[in-house]
């Protein structure tokens, strides 16, 4: 257990709509990253938020949106759905700051989207 | 941009054998994880590398920094060991470039 939580675990909907993924990262962990794997695209790196800030911003699309509230705790919002965001979306977090050597990632379990 | 390349990308192991995965970079590497993706999907660390050698029981990895690549080791593979294995590398926001992932079996 990475001490990284996702919620849920499963969802299915339809095109066109909106849902929200949701995360928790480690105790003290401040940084929490979202990750995206796909068939054809592999695991991409989506945002990273630190502290409630966004610090890095990867292939994410515009109909994607995050952020990262004060208990640190953070929400992946995916709307006007399309078949190909279906996908595993996992989160992960840690410690060091931006700037740092090091930063070792732990993930979460992950969410996995069907898109229909 | 940053590439990552794995090699195999499958491999077929009979339990017991030995096997050695591989990771190179287009560029230097200044942090490096190892990742084990179950058949369930959940990624497991297995080494945080950025340089030198660490060993876990029956796995081991090695990352030469200056010359661009690491290595996985997995001694008397069991069926558990099957899954994907991924590298990464950081970027410069911390954020992690995985390669392709190498695919393997075991069978019994």
């Amino acid at each position: 257990d990475s001490g990284v939580t996702q919620t849920p675990k499963h969802l299915i909907t339809a095109t066109g709509q909106r849902v929200t993924l949701r995360c928790s990262p480690r105790s003290g962990d401040l940084s929490v990253y979202w990750y995206q794997q796909s068939l054809d695209q592999g695991l991409q790196f989506l945002i990273q938020y630190y502290n409630g800030e966004e610090r890095a911003k990867g292939n994410i699309l515009e109909r994607f949106s995050a952020q990262q509230f004060p208990d640190l705790h953070s929400e992946l919002n995916l709307s006007s759905l399309e078949l190909g965001d279906s996908a595993l979306y996992f989160c992960a977090s840690s410690l060091r700051p931006v700037g740092q050597d090091t930063g070792e990632q732990y993930f979460g379990p992950g969410t996995r989207l069907t898109v229909t | 941009g940053i590439q990552v390349e794995q090699s195999p990308p499958d491999l077929i192991l009979q339990e017991g054998a030995n096997s050695t995965l591989r990771c190179n970079f287009s560029d230097s590497v200044n942090n490096l994880q190892w990742f084990h993706q179950n058949p369930w999907g959940q990624l497991i660390n297995l080494f945080y590398i950025p340089s030198g050698t660490k060993q876990n029981g029956r796995l081991s990895a090695t990352t030469v920094a200056t010359e661009r690549y690491s290595l996985l080791y997995i001694s008397s593979s069991q069926t558990t060991d099957s899954g994907v294995y991924f590298c990464a590398r950081r970027g410069t926001g911390n954020q992690f470039y995985f390669g392709t992932g190498t695919s393997l079996t075991v069978i019994p």
